[in-house]
């Protein structure tokens, strides 16, 4: 069964660092994209950025770009989402998921589509 | 990145049809044809339902549908079932940034 599993719910204080992490199993790791997608309390979903495990290419949304680090290790099929000192406004739900079909839509970018999904790992900063 | 706009909420009675919407522009949904929707129950994960604006996923059922006319995109449920009483979320290619862009979501009600 292909699944992907995240690691527990987070409660950190806001300038500490945090690394969540998403296991891939039933399927080669290193040769479908992971992405990570935020969710706020009553909000909706939003793009964090994904990574490649096979060579560890990554792209980022703009909104994230410079405050969060996507990364990934092929030898225990983990990829990993980490913040160097969180704040307040990160607490949210994070999603990981396998994304199953890549489509080349224009020179160097990707559609993406998500097809199996982490359960979600709650992360809560206090200030 | 701006959020593809889809209705807040929609709502219908067992056995009827449904329609929502997600609106965007000619930088996205306008000039290809890659949208797909999500269906996310209460504190669940958002599971894929249909993707390059009209392909079923694996295991869903065909009451589900996607279609596309201009800058809008649309997923029409069918037959609707207490079981779809979810929220449900469309994405598209966007050529402003180099991932994608979700809508702001979409609440179903089955009365």
């Amino acid at each position: 069964e292909v699944q992907v599993v995240q690691s527990g719910a987070e409660v950190k204080k806001a300038g500490e660092s945090l690394k969540i992490s998403c296991e891939g199993s039933g399927y080669t790791f290193s040769k479908y994209w992971i992405a990570w997608v935020r969710q706020t309390p009553g909000k909706g979903l939003e793009w964090v950025g994904v990574i490649y495990p096979g060579d560890s290419e990554t792209r980022y949304s703009p909104s994230f770009q410079g405050l969060v680090t996507i990364s990934a290790a092929k030898s225990t099929s983990t990829a990993y989402l980490q913040w160097s000192s969180l704040k307040a406004t990160d607490s949210a739900i994070y999603y990981c998921a396998r994304v199953g079909v890549v489509v080349p839509a224009a020179v160097n970018s990707y559609y993406y589509v998500m097809d199996v999904w982490g359960q979600g790992t709650t992360v809560t900063v206090s200030s | 990145q701006s959020a593809l706009t889809q209705p807040a909420s929609v709502s219908g009675s067992p056995g009827q049809s449904i329609t929502i919407s997600c609106t965007g522009t000619s930088s996205d949904i306008g000039d290809y044809t890659y949208v797909s929707w999500y269906q996310q129950h209460p504190g669940k994960a958002p599971k894929l339902l249909i993707y390059e604006v009209f392909n079923r996923h694996s295991g869903v059922s065909n009451r589900f549908s996607g279609s596309k006319s201009g800058n809008t995109a649309s997923l029409t449920i069918a037959g609707l079932q207490a079981e779809d009483e979810a929220d449900y979320y469309c994405a598209s290619y966007t050529n402003a940034n180099t991932v994608g862009v979700f809508g702001g979501g979409t609440r179903v009600t089955v009365l």
